[in-house]
């Protein structure tokens, strides 16, 4: 089952303004990473965050860590165009391979 | 430093044939993981590999799939006799660390589709 769940499914806004992606999950973890993918491409690795970390910046990406509601959040601040795609979670626990969600497609528009 | 390789990049093949997939991990890394994805879906894990060991295989279907990645050479992710269900993108990534310590990096993938 995934462990991950990205929310909302999708998301559509305005060049510029910014994008909240939330991600929950439901078992103790390692750490949590958040993914981009472009249509038809590849993940890219966007950020880590360890369980003892709340929260930790990156550019124009902030990543917040919940650990005691099991929750994660991706802000991407002044979205531009080239932002639109897939923003999957990915959660780490012990020895376990990486889990992802769903995604979030993202639509960003000029 | 070139990037984790696939190939091919689109692969067709009939119901009960055999598809080969090939991945070469970045240069320096010598842990592999193979993924599916389906359409408007999340990656599913199927096997990690280090060279010449299958490490975890929870995620690979029983039957028909196999995996190996030999001292020499790429990564392979063996389908024998595909079916329409196998139709789905496959990634690789690779990272030079134990499983889930750090970031993995991802191939473009193989798109497979059966007819």
């Amino acid at each position: 089952s995934q462990q991950g769940e990205e929310d909302p499914q999708a998301l559509s806004i305005q060049e510029g303004e910014n994008a909240t992606m939330n991600c929950s999950y439901k078992t103790s973890i390692n750490n949590l990473q958040w993914y981009r993918q472009n249509s038809g491409r590849g993940l890219v690795h966007l950020i880590l965050i360890r369980s003892n970390e709340r929260e930790k910046h990156s550019g124009r990406l902030r990543v917040t860590l919940d650990t005691s509601k099991k929750s994660s959040s991706l802000l991407i601040t002044a979205s531009r165009a080239a932002d639109t795609a897939s923003y999957f979670c990915a959660t780490e626990s012990g020895n376990t391979p990486l889990v992802f969600g769903k995604g979030t497609r993202l639509s960003v528009i000029a | 430093n070139a990037g984790v390789m696939q190939n091919p990049r689109h692969l067709v093949r009939r119901r009960g044939q055999e598809a080969r997939l090939r991945c070469s991990p970045m240069k320096g890394h010598s842990h592999v993981y193979w993924y599916r994805q389906l359409p408007e879906e999340g990656l599913k894990f199927m096997v990690y590999l280090q060279k010449e060991n299958i490490i975890d295989e929870s995620g690979m279907p029983k039957e028909r799939f196999s995996a190996e990645f030999p001292k020499e050479g790429p990564s392979i992710l063996r389908i024998q006799q595909v079916v329409r269900g196998d139709s789905a993108a496959y990634f690789c990534a690779s990272s030079p660390d134990l499983a889930g310590v750090g970031e993995q990096y991802f191939g473009p993938g193989t798109r497979l589709t059966v007819t």
